[in-house]
């Protein structure tokens, strides 16, 4: 069954340090694997997105990182920032599904000044 | 329009009431899809449009749900006789390519359903 997991459910930083969220999947065969940011009462934004030659791919302050022989992938957040607070969505798309988008549960980050 | 636009944003309706909920796509976007979010679950999809072809209906989760969009544009996604389990967060994505190639999803900023 395609599952995409993500660790930890939830996490509680200060401002300016670094964190790394964590994705495993199963979903088989593997086309591409993206990661949104979700704020509170907002529609998902689209991070990165990587495919199976990709290792690692970065936008700004995030850099996600992709190991397609043990199907896991980590998002690194540099330097947070109060407006990173927000729910990290791990979502990884099947090649023999042109459009079905398997979705973690996410992981909710909150940053403390 | 500049980005998805979604309404109502928040919908509290009773128990076996029908509701519709409205998605406006991106202008040009030929690719629509509706997504449901439960409190602290993943996005489970229920159905997508791609241009005039026939629509994927395999997500919807039971024959109360129903959606239509309209000269290739506007989608209404209808819920009849609203249970307590549909309360959720549905959300509507557009694309100018089926994302299973590397195009991003436009979200909206969803609607949020109670059902009481």
């Amino acid at each position: 069954k395609n599952q995409v997991e993500q660790s930890p459910q939830s996490l509680i930083i200060l401002e300016g340090k670094n964190c790394t969220l964590q994705c495993n999947y199963t979903v088989s065969p593997f086309s591409n694997l993206r990661w949104y940011k979700q704020d509170t009462g907002r529609g998902p934004v689209s991070l990165t997105i990587m495919t199976f030659s990709e290792n690692t791919k970065s936008n700004g302050r995030y850099t996600a990182t992709l190991d397609a022989d043990t199907k896991q992938s980590s998002l690194h957040i540099t330097a947070s920032q109060l407006s990173d607070s927000a729910s990290y969505i791990c979502v990884v798309s099947a090649e023999d599904s042109n459009y079905q988008l398997i979705w973690g549960a996410g992981t909710k980050l909150i940053i403390k000044p | 329009g500049a980005g998805v636009s979604q309404s109502p944003s928040n919908k509290v309706t009773e128990k076996g009431k029908d509701v519709e909920l409205r998605c406006d796509p991106i202008s040009g976007h030929t690719a629509l899809y509706w997504y449901r979010q439960s409190l602290g679950q993943g996005l489970e999809f229920l159905i997508y449009f791609q241009g005039n072809s026939a629509p994927d209906k395999s997500g919807l989760p039971s024959d109360r749900f129903s959606a239509e969009r309209t000269g290739g544009s506007v989608s209404t996604l209808t819920i009849q006789r609203t249970q307590q389990e549909d309360s959720a967060v549905y959300l509507c994505a557009s694309s100018s390519r089926s994302a299973g190639a590397n195009y991003g999803y436009t979200f909206g900023s969803g609607t949020r359903l109670t059902v009481v």
